[in-house]
């Protein structure tokens, strides 16, 4: 069974900082997808960035990217120059083949002045 | 189109009434799927449909839920009998898999909040 894990629960930043929010996964698969979804509060789940396994090149959404490392099943979030907007929580997610979501149980980041 | 719509956005129900969700997909998106997210949780993957066939249930979903989707359009999500347990909100997300074109990721609805007391 695939599983999500996302170790911090709460994570805080400066405006204009970097940070980095931390996913492991576990799976027998060769071929996945990896998702960052953002779900601010009382807002509805939005798609922050995806990667697909089979590409090595990590995925980048203007001030999002990922640190994908196959083989270690890591699958990191970068956020750099922070802004307010990105309070929220933040959930890793792991899915094979188009199918469901597996989520992690979520990092809570608070982005202050 | 406005996105994925869910209905009600809040309900509270005492403890052994049947309650009934509704989901509105993104109009041309084939897959729809059900999840239920408690707090300080996750998301946990409930059932999905490809346009009106329910093709995975997780174990999570006892008999007393039961999803539907006719057509392939609108799903509802009925529980009934409900427990505290059942309090939750409940996400409804859809997507376009296999039509020729780039597989679309989940879109989310902003979910319906069940309390049962």
């Amino acid at each position: 069974a695939q599983t999500v894990t996302q170790s911090q629960p709460e994570m805080s930043v400066q405006e204009a900082e970097t940070v980095t929010l931390s996913c492991t996964y576990d799976t027998s698969e060769s071929n996945y997808y990896l998702f960052w979804y953002k779900q601010p509060p009382s807002r509805q789940m939005i798609l922050v960035i995806r990667q697909e396994a089979y590409k090595q090149q990590n995925a980048t959404e203007n001030r999002f990217s990922v640190n994908f490392q196959k083989a270690a099943k890591s699958f990191s979030l970068k956020i750099s120059d922070s802004q307010l907007g990105d309070t929220a929580m933040y959930f890793c997610a792991f899915s094979y083949n188009t199918d469901k979501l597996i989520f992690g149980t979520g990092t809570r980041l608070q982005v202050f002045p | 189109d406005t996105g994925v719509s869910q209905d009600p956005r809040h309900k509270i129900t005492k403890r052994g009434q049947n309650v009934t969700f509704r989901c509105d997909p993104i109009s041309e998106h084939n897959r729809l799927y059900w999840y239920r997210q408690t707090l300080g949780q996750g998301p946990e993957f409930l059932t999905y449909f490809q346009n009106e066939a329910q093709l995975e249930k997780s174990r999570l979903l006892s008999d007393r839920f039961s999803a539907e989707r006719p057509k392939g359009s609108f799903s509802t999500l009925e529980i009934q009998r409900t427990e505290q347990g059942d309090s939750a909100m409940y996400l409804c997300a859809s997507s376009l898999v296999g039509q020729g074109a780039r597989d679309t990721e989940a879109f989310f609805g902003q979910g319906t909040r069940l309390t049962v007391v």
